[in-house]
């Protein structure tokens, strides 16, 4: 069955401090692979996508990921984060014939001191 | 305006009562979705449906039943609630071809 690992529960930053959330996923074939990120109390938003192309993409609010093939993974980066960037994110994979059916990621909460 | 709306946004219920959640969507998406949402914050999806049509139904306790009208709405009624209910559900639509979801702000449901 399809999953989606993200390797950190919770990560503590203070501000202008890099980030990088860990994403895995098991699946062999052509995958779409998704960031959202959920602000307190919030629904969840799209923060990054790929579908094909560049592996690197970049996304809103200065957060890019990189898609590594051989590797399963999509990890999520920002240089210097911001207390404002204080919310959950989730990765999240959809692959196969289930167009839509996103599987997703436990989440990390990220923590931003001022 | 709200591209995913549900209502209600909050809802609080006793166990053995019946309740339902609406969702409409006026992205002109062919398809939409439930997720379940624990306090674990762990998002699992409920159901799908492509145009009016059930494609997807996970292992989720036929106390739930799903009803889309049409292609823009797809509400949920939940039979004899029970406390494990407590949760929020997101509903979300898709275009088919991308696979992008795009959420409501969810339906925080309390079942004391």
């Amino acid at each position: 069955a399809q999953s989606v690992s993200q390797h950190n529960h919770h990560v503590i930053l203070s501000e202008a401090a890099s980030l990088e959330l860990g994403c895995n996923y098991s699946y062999g074939g052509t995958v779409n692979l998704f960031w959202y990120v959920q602000y307190p109390g919030q629904h969840l938003q799209l923060l990054l996508k790929y579908f094909s192309g560049d592996p690197l993409v970049k996304g809103i609010k200065g957060f890019e990921a990189e898609f590594i093939k051989s590797k399963f993974s999509f990890n999520l980066r920002k240089p210097s984060v911001q207390w404002s960037d204080t919310a959950e994110y989730f990765c999240a994979v959809n692959a196969g014939r289930s167009q839509g059916n996103l599987i997703f990621g436990k989440g990390t909460k990220l923590s931003v001191k001022p | 305006d709200t591209a995913v709306s549900q209502t209600p946004k909050y809802l609080v219920t006793q166990m053995g009562n019946d309740k339902s959640i609406k969702c409409e969507q006026n992205l002109g998406h062919d398809t939409m979705y439930w997720y379940k949402q624990d306090s674990k914050k762990f998002l699992k999806i409920m159901f799908s449906y492509n145009n009016k049509e059930l494609i997807i139904n996970e292992t989720v306790p036929n106390r739930f039943s799903p009803k889309s009208p049409d292609k823009a709405h797809l509400n949920l009624h939940i039979n004899s609630l029970e406390l494990g209910d407590s949760a929020v559900y997101f509903c979300a639509s898709s275009r088919a071809v991308t696979g992008e979801l795009f959420f409501g702000e969810g339906s925080r449901l309390t079942v004391l």
